[in-house]
């Protein structure tokens, strides 16, 4: 069964701040990494979908790196504003037998500090 | 360990047929509990949020007569896809939690032939 971690649970950045946090997922069976902002209650963004080792994805201020090998990704956030306060999300879907599987971390929550 | 289930984890249907699947909170008990659906390639979508002992609340484009939500009980939440037909094939999550903490089930993927 595939574990997804985040870390950390909770996080408090100073408005301006740069920060970044970590998922990391067992590397076999690797095929894809999603990153999501989410707001509970509603639909997750989507921000980010990996795939290859090595990859770096960006998206206005908020970007992503994969290490497939080591089985981890980095979300790093430059300049927090108000508004990414939220949890982000990462989820990894697996195959395992007969059955595909996604499996999410249980997030990290992002307050931003006016 | 997993602290939200679902059941079935993966089912095929012929269509017109009525499909339930069923998301538990293992270790805590969940007043509220959040319906999703993923096509393939594409984002999760909420579809309703699962109120115990009341009617369930559905976003825009839903429609709850075909997505029916009980929530009978503070552990488990089920969702009856009815008279599925081949577009309903998605991959359906529910999410749940203590307070403001939310975890995902595993997912269930429904094909309808």
């Amino acid at each position: 069964i595939l574990n997804v971690e985040q870390s950390p649970q909770s996080l408090h950045v100073q408005e301006g701040d740069s920060t970044n946090f970590t998922c990391s997922f067992p590397s076999s069976n690797f095929y894809a990494l999603h990153w999501y902002r989410w707001e509970t209650a509603k639909s997750p963004e989507a921000l980010f979908v990996m795939t290859l080792n090595g990859d770096e994805k960006k998206k206005g201020r908020i970007s992503a790196t994969l290490n497939t090998k080591e089985g981890y990704s980095y979300l790093y956030i430059k300049g927090s504003q108000p508004e990414d306060s939220a949890t982000y999300l990462c989820a990894s879907p697996s195959w395992v037998g007969r059955d595909d599987k996604i499996i999410f971390g249980k997030g990290t929550r992002l307050h931003i500090l006016p | 360990g997993a602290v939200v289930s679902q059941h079935p984890s993966r089912v095929i249907c012929k269509s017109g047929t009525s499909v339930k699947i069923e998301c538990r909170s293992l270790d805590f008990q969940a007043t509220t509990m959040f319906w999703y659906r993923q096509f393939p390639k594409q984002s999760l979508m909420l579809m309703a949020t699962s109120n115990e002992g009341s009617k369930a609340t559905y976003e825009q484009g839903v429609e709850k007569d075909k997505f029916l939500i009980n929530h009978a009980s503070l552990t488990l939440s089920t969702l009856t896809v009815t008279s599925a037909h081949p577009e309903d094939s998605s991959f359906y999550i529910c999410s749940a939690g203590p307070a403001d903490t939310q975890y995902f089930g595993p997912g269930t993927r429904l094909t309808v032939l």
